[in-house]
């Protein structure tokens, strides 16, 4: 198996451009996909493979990714937008799946 | 409406066993890859296991051994069979659809867990 390491918590000034960071070997060979969730609810996908969105997903949501390191960015942090937020990836193996360990958003 | 609603969870003894189910609307669950994932109390998510649309199947080592994922193509239902709880198992469990793309050479791209049930709660207690 292999891991996904994500800041535990980030914060950015309400209208400000945030960066969420997720290193793993595996990310040298696989798209990682971001996820968002809030409170009492289940994850939401925001962005996955090179940088799409999903259906409903606000084009402030941004990924890119280089070497080990696969980034999710808000451009224009919106106060719904405090939540935590999950990278995920194939493993090294390619069949299991992995998860970081996740990021506190806090819209300040 | 494409949709997930798992059921099945509730409060076990640790060596128990439970049976979770997730049925599926507005789509094929046998056509798909369906992962579930779990997340305990205060923690983050953890994956637990996938089955392929062809029938492959993989685990976490955390529940290797002790869990069975499988599908009913007859009710688009997935389950997840856990025997030997243990305490660590408690958690809430989301099932998920995964979206992938396969390419001319028969690579596929991983894109994710675009759908989501919206939990069942597991607790193994004494």
């Amino acid at each position: 198996s292999s891991e996904l390491t994500q800041d535990p918590a980030v914060s950015v000034a309400l209208g400000q451009t945030v960066r969420i960071t997720c290193q793993g070997d595996s990310l040298r060979s696989y798209y990682a996909s971001w996820y968002q969730q809030k409170p009492g609810q289940a994850p939401v996908l925001v962005i996955y493979g090179k940088n799409n969105r999903p259906s409903g997903i606000p084009d402030r949501f941004s990924g890119s990714s280089s070497g080990n390191t696969a980034s999710l960015t808000i451009t224009g942090a919106q106060a719904e937008d405090e939540a935590d937020y999950y990278c995920n990836s194939r493993d090294s193996s390619g069949n299991s799946r992995v998860f970081g360990g996740g990021t506190k958003l806090t819209v300040l | 409406e494409v949709q997930l609603v798992e059921s099945g969870g509730g409060l076990i003894q640790p060596g128990g066993s439970l049976r979770l189910s997730c049925a599926a609307s507005g789509f094929t669950v046998s056509s798909n890859y369906m992962s579930w994932v779990r997340q305990a109390p205060g923690k983050g998510l953890e994956w637990v296991s996938v089955i392929y649309s062809g029938g492959s199947t993989y685990y976490a080592d955390s529940v290797k051994g002790r869990f069975t994922i499988s599908r009913d193509n007859s009710k688009n239902t997935l389950y997840l069979q856990m025997n030997s709880l243990r305490a660590e198992d408690t958690a809430v469990y989301y099932c998920a659809r995964e979206s992938y793309y396969y390419d001319s050479s028969g690579y596929y791209y991983y894109y994710g867990m675009d759908v989501w049930g919206q939990g069942t709660t597991v607790t193994v207690s004494s």
